[in-house]
C-alpha cells in the first residue's frame, strides 16, 4: 500500500535552517510530481512547493521564495524541503503528499498523503 | 485570509444532508477543477472529491461535489458521527501560479 513518511522536524530558532524528508513506498515514485503542504497549529492548510517527476520543474509559494528548496532522489524513493532562514511564522506540521496532474500535465489534486512532521520556530 | 472562502462551520443530525460552499474567482475556480480533503481530529487530510465531483476508491458515495462559475459545493447526504471534521475545498490558481486551500470548515454532528 502506498506509505509517505515523513521525518527531520523540531525545534530551530528563528533565521536557523531544518531539512525534512519524506520516505516513499507502494508507488513508483519517479512517475509522479511531489509536494510539501504546511499547516500552522489551529490553522488551516497552505501549499508549500512541488517538484515534477523529474526534477525540472520546481514551484514555490510566495511566502517560502528564496528561503525553502524542494528536491528528491528519485532512486532512493525520497523527497526533501530544505528550510533556511526560518521565520516564527513557518511553525507548522508539514505534510508530504502525491500530487496527481491532469491530462494536460498540470497539478491536480493531492491524492495520497504522510503523517505530517512538526516545525517549531521559536527561540 | 485565504483565497477560497468557506464557511467556517456547519453543523448537522444523523441522516441530515449537509452543503459546505466554496467561493473564488476566474483565476482558480473558474478555470480550473475542484477538490475536496476530509481532515479527521488529528489525522492527515484525506482527498474526498476530485476533479469536481469524482470520488476516490473507498469514498462513500455520501459524499459528492459540484461546481458552477467560480462556486463548487460539497455534499453529506445521511450524515454520520463520524463526518465529523475538518474540510477543505482546493483548486490550482492561475494568477498565483499554484494550488490554493479554502479556509477550512469545521463539521459538527449534532
Amino acid at each position: 500500500q502506498v506509505q509517505l513518511v515523513e521525518s527531520g522536524g523540531g525545534l530551530v530558532k528563528p533565521g536557523g535552517s531544518l531539512r525534512l524528508s519524506c520516505a516513499v513506498s507502494g508507488f513508483t515514485f519517479s512517475h509522479y510530481y511531489m509536494s510539501w503542504i504546511r499547516q500552522a497549529p489551529g490553522k488551516g492548510l497552505e501549499w508549500v512547493s512541488y517538484i515534477s517527476s523529474s526534477s525540472t520543474y520546481t514551484n514555490y509559494a510566495d511566502s517560502v521564495k528564496g528561503r525553502f528548496t524542494i528536491s528528491r532522489d528519485n532512486a532512493k524513493n525520497s523527497l526533501s524541503l530544505q528550510m533556511n532562514s526560518l521565520r516564527a511564522e513557518d511553525t507548522a506540521v508539514y505534510f508530504c503528499a502525491r500530487l496527481t496532474v491532469d491530462p494536460a500535465g498540470d497539478p491536480d489534486y493531492f491524492d495520497y498523503w504522510g503523517q505530517g512532521t512538526l516545525v517549531t520556530v521559536s527561540s | 485570509q485565504s483565497v477560497l472562502t468557506q464557511p467556517p462551520s456547519a453543523s448537522g443530525t444523523p441522516g441530515q444532508r449537509v452543503t459546505i460552499s466554496c467561493s473564488g474567482s476566474s483565476s482558480n475556480i473558474g478555470t480550473n477543477t475542484v477538490n475536496w480533503y476530509q481532515q479527521l481530529p488529528r489525522t492527515a487530510p484525506k482527498l474526498l472529491i476530485y476533479s469536481n465531483n469524482q470520488r476516490p476508491s473507498g469514498v462513500p458515495d455520501r459524499f459528492s461535489g459540484s461546481k458552477s462559475g467560480t462556486s463548487a459545493s460539497l455534499a453529506i447526504s445521511g450524515l454520520q458521527s463520524e463526518d465529523e471534521a475538518d474540510y477543505y475545498c482546493a483548486a490550482y490558481d492561475d494568477s498565483l501560479n499554484g494550488p490554493v486551500f479554502g479556509g477550512g470548515t469545521k463539521l459538527t454532528v449534532l
